[in-house]
């Protein structure tokens, strides 16, 4: 069983949908969450960096941790083609460890 | 500010080739990185170094080698390539004393083992 689990899609929404994503992982140890970005033929790019349980909200996006059930969600509201990517998240055992453990990421398409 | 800069963008090789994959980065990070991606793998961590003249093995490190003979660069080695090795490989770097540091990543090298 792999650490984290993240469903590969491919999503496809209208514009202006609310979107989910969302990743279950195994570990209860995990207690930083990540969720990255990444373009067609780009590196990844962090969007939002959370610790523990609980919501966190950057413009239309929010993260949302729920560490009881060990999964973790990505909500983007009003979505934008230009939200089209792949998205990745990733988990921290502690903020000093080198070890990421990442999903193998969900591809969304926005349609116009 | 280029951020972490990764050459070449492409390469094919033939099996048994070798070749050097460069990482260059200009955020004076200590800590940088090598993945690869592959389909339905995700991320997985081959080496990384925390500082000048320092290198670790990551999850899956067999048939590479690394070097960080300058704080600003990392290289990673294929000796002997293999047709296993066909994947886009990724640099990242951080600074580690900097709260919650995400990794940087650069835009990968697409390799291709024939």
């Amino acid at each position: 069983q792999k650490e984290v689990e993240q469903d590969p899609g491919p999503l496809s929404v209208p514009e202006g949908a609310i979107v989910s994503l969302n990743c279950t992982y195994s570990n209860s140890a995990f207690q930083y969450f990540m969720w990255y970005r990444q373009y067609s033929r780009k590196g990844p790019e962090l969007l939002m960096y959370t610790y523990s349980s609980g919501n966190k909200e950057d413009g239309r996006f929010t993260a949302q941790v729920d560490k009881s059930s060990k999964y973790i969600s990505l909500f983007i509201r009003d979505s934008q083609p230009s939200d089209s990517a792949t998205y990745l998240c990733a988990m921290r055992l502690s903020n000093t460890g080198n070890q990421f453990y990442f999903g193998t990421g969900t591809s969304l398409t926005v349609i116009p | 500010n280029a951020g972490v800069t990764q050459t070449p963008k492409f390469r094919v090789l033939k099996t048994g080739q070798s070749m050097t994959l460069l990482c260059a980065q200009d955020m004076n990070h200590e800590y940088m990185y090598w993945y690869r991606q592959d389909p339905g793998m995700g991320l997985r961590l081959i080496h990384y170094s925390v500082g000048e003249g320092t290198t670790a093995k990551g999850e899956v490190p067999d048939g590479y080698n690394v070097s960080r003979l300058k704080k600003q660069n990392f290289l990673l080695g294929l000796e002997s390539a293999a047709p296993s090795q066909t994947s886009v490989y990724f640099c990242a770097s951080r600074a580690p004393r900097v709260y919650n540091s995400p990794l940087h990543f650069g835009n990968g090298t697409r390799l291709t083992v024939t």
